[in-house]
């Protein structure tokens, strides 16, 4: 079945470093790809989303790239901010279930000052 | 953000009693899912909904039921509460494979 893997944290960084969060996936068919975002006592906010190889999603200076030959979408910032301290979760979807979501285990972020 | 409300936002319950947890939105999506949030599991998918009166079971749902008698409700229920039920649950709704939608979630402990 589809399954999410995405790299184990908690990671820390200093404000200003590069984020990188590795995510690759395993699908039967041609999944849409997710990262959401959930900051703390909070639900599940969409970060960005890529629904075919090669698309690229961006927001709030995240980036990540739908990559059909290496199954991966991993997650890239270029300088991250403590507010951007939180847990993200990279998810795909297929149409065989209702478009549901399926979930990596989510990888918590903490960026110090 | 789509108005999605969960009700109750927190709830304390003894084993072996019966819980409902509601789910309300107002953006006529058709879809509805219901996830439970695990430290270490992510978020797992217990039901969903594809339309009133249609719903199939997702990767947990063993213990777990669920209702949709109008579009705008999705209604969760553990028959009988037990305590590997303890956990937080979040509604999602969803128009099309785009995006989904999250409520603020329902803390349940069961003692």
């Amino acid at each position: 079945g589809d399954s999410v893997t995405q790299m184990e944290g908690p990671v820390t960084l200093s404000e200003e470093a590069f984020l990188t969060i590795n995510c690759t996936y395993t699908a039967t068919g041609y999944p849409s790809l997710f990262w959401y975002v959930q900051y703390p006592g909070e639900g599940l906010q969409l970060l960005l989303k890529a629904t075919k190889a090669d698309d690229k999603g961006s927001n709030k200076g995240f980036e990540a790239t739908y990559r059909k030959e290496t199954t991966s979408f991993h997650l890239e910032k270029g300088s991250v901010q403590v507010s951007d301290s939180a847990v993200y979760f990279c998810a795909l979807s297929e149409d065989d279930s209702g478009y549901a979501l399926n979930f990596g285990k989510g990888t918590s972020l903490l960026v110090t000052p | 953000d789509a108005g999605i409300t969960q009700s109750p936002r927190h709830k304390v319950t003894e084993t072996g009693t019966p819980v409902t947890l509601r789910c309300h939105q107002t953006e006529n999506h058709r879809y509805m899912y219901w996830y439970r949030q695990d430290p270490g599991h992510g978020l797992r998918l217990i039901h969903y909904s594809y339309g009133v009166k249609d719903t199939d079971k997702g990767e947990v749902s063993d213990g777990y039921s669920v209702s949709r008698s109008k579009t705008e409700d999705f209604l969760l229920t553990l028959e009988s509460a037990t305590s590997s039920q303890t956990s937080v649950y979040f509604c999602a709704t969803s128009d099309t494979y785009n995006e989904q939608f999250f409520g603020p979630g329902t803390r349940l402990t069961v003692l």
